[in-house]
C-alpha cells in the first residue's frame, strides 16, 4: 500500500518568514495530494490540494508543489502569521480516493 | 447544512465493553470513512463506504465493524473495547465527483 513520510515533525518560524513542509510518497499510482490544517482540539480542514497533472498550485500565501518523478510534494506558507500555528498533514490517494494515506504531521509554531 | 456530525464527543469505556460511534452527514455524499488519530501517527483509515450497502476495510480495521444502511449514516461499532483503541475518531465524507473530504468534529474515546 501507499506510504507517506512527512518532515519535519516540528517547525518553528519567526512571524513573517516562510515555512516549508515536505512529504514523500511510495505509490507511483497516487494522483491526489491534499494538505490539511488541524488546530488544537479541532477537526482537520483542507487548505489546499493538487492533482498529478499539475506541478504547482497557489492560494494567496499558501502554495503546493509536486514532483511526480521524485515522488515528493511540499507545502509552502509565506508571510507567516500567528494564526498559521497548527499541525499540518499531507496525504496521498490513488484513483477514486477511497483510501487517503496521511503523513504523521508537522507541528508549526509561529514565533511573534 | 450541519455537515458531518458525530456523537458522542467524549466517551470512556471499560475493557470488554461495546459501543457504537455515530456519524451522519446531510450533504448526500456517497463516500464516508472512519479514521483514528493517535499522537505522532497521523490519521489512519479504519473502514470506508462508497455507498449505501457497500463497505470495505482500510488500514486498521481489526476490532471495528461498520455498516451503511442509508446514505446519511455510517456508524462504527467497537465489539469488545481494548485500551489500544483509545484514540480520537474522525468520520469524513465526500461526493463521488470530488476529491475533497469533509471531517466531523471527532469523538475522543478512552478505554480503561
Amino acid at each position: 500500500g501507499e506510504n507517506v513520510e512527512q518532515h519535519p515533525s516540528t517547525l518553528s518560524v519567526q512571524e513573517g518568514d516562510s515555512a516549508v513542509i515536505k512529504c514523500t510518497y511510495s505509490d507511483s499510482a497516487s494522483n491526489y495530494f491534499p494538505w490539511y490544517k488541524q488546530e488544537l482540539g479541532k477537526r482537520p480542514q483542507l487548505i489546499i490540494d493538487i492533482r498529478s497533472n499539475v506541478g504547482e498550485k497557489k492560494d494567496q500565501r499558501i502554495a503546493v508543489t509536486l514532483n511526480k518523478t521524485a515522488k515528493h510534494f511540499s507545502l509552502h506558507i509565506t508571510e507567516t502569521q500567528p494564526e498559521d500555528s497548527a499541525v499540518y498533514f499531507c496525504a496521498a490517494a490513488g484513483l477514486g480516493n477511497e483510501k487517503l494515506t496521511f503523513g504523521t504531521g508537522t507541528r508549526l509554531t509561529i514565533i511573534p | 447544512n450541519a455537515g458531518v456530525t458525530q456523537t458522542p464527543k467524549f466517551q470512556v469505556l471499560k475493557t470488554g465493553q461495546s459501543m457504537t460511534l455515530q456519524c451522519a452527514q446531510d450533504m448526500n455524499h456517497e463516500y464516508m470513512s472512519w479514521y483514528r488519530q493517535d499522537p505522532g501517527m497521523g490519521l489512519r483509515l479504519i473502514h470506508y463506504s462508497v455507498g449505501a450497502g457497500i463497505t470495505d476495510q482500510g488500514e486498521v480495521p481489526n476490532g471495528y465493524n461498520v455498516s451503511r444502511s442509508t446514505t446519511e449514516d455510517f456508524p462504527l461499532r467497537l465489539l469488545s473495547a481494548a485500551p489500544s483503541q483509545t484514540s480520537v475518531y474522525f468520520c469524513a465524507s465526500r461526493q463521488g465527483s470530488s476529491y475533497e473530504q469533509y471531517f466531523g468534529p471527532g469523538t475522543r474515546l478512552t478505554v480503561t
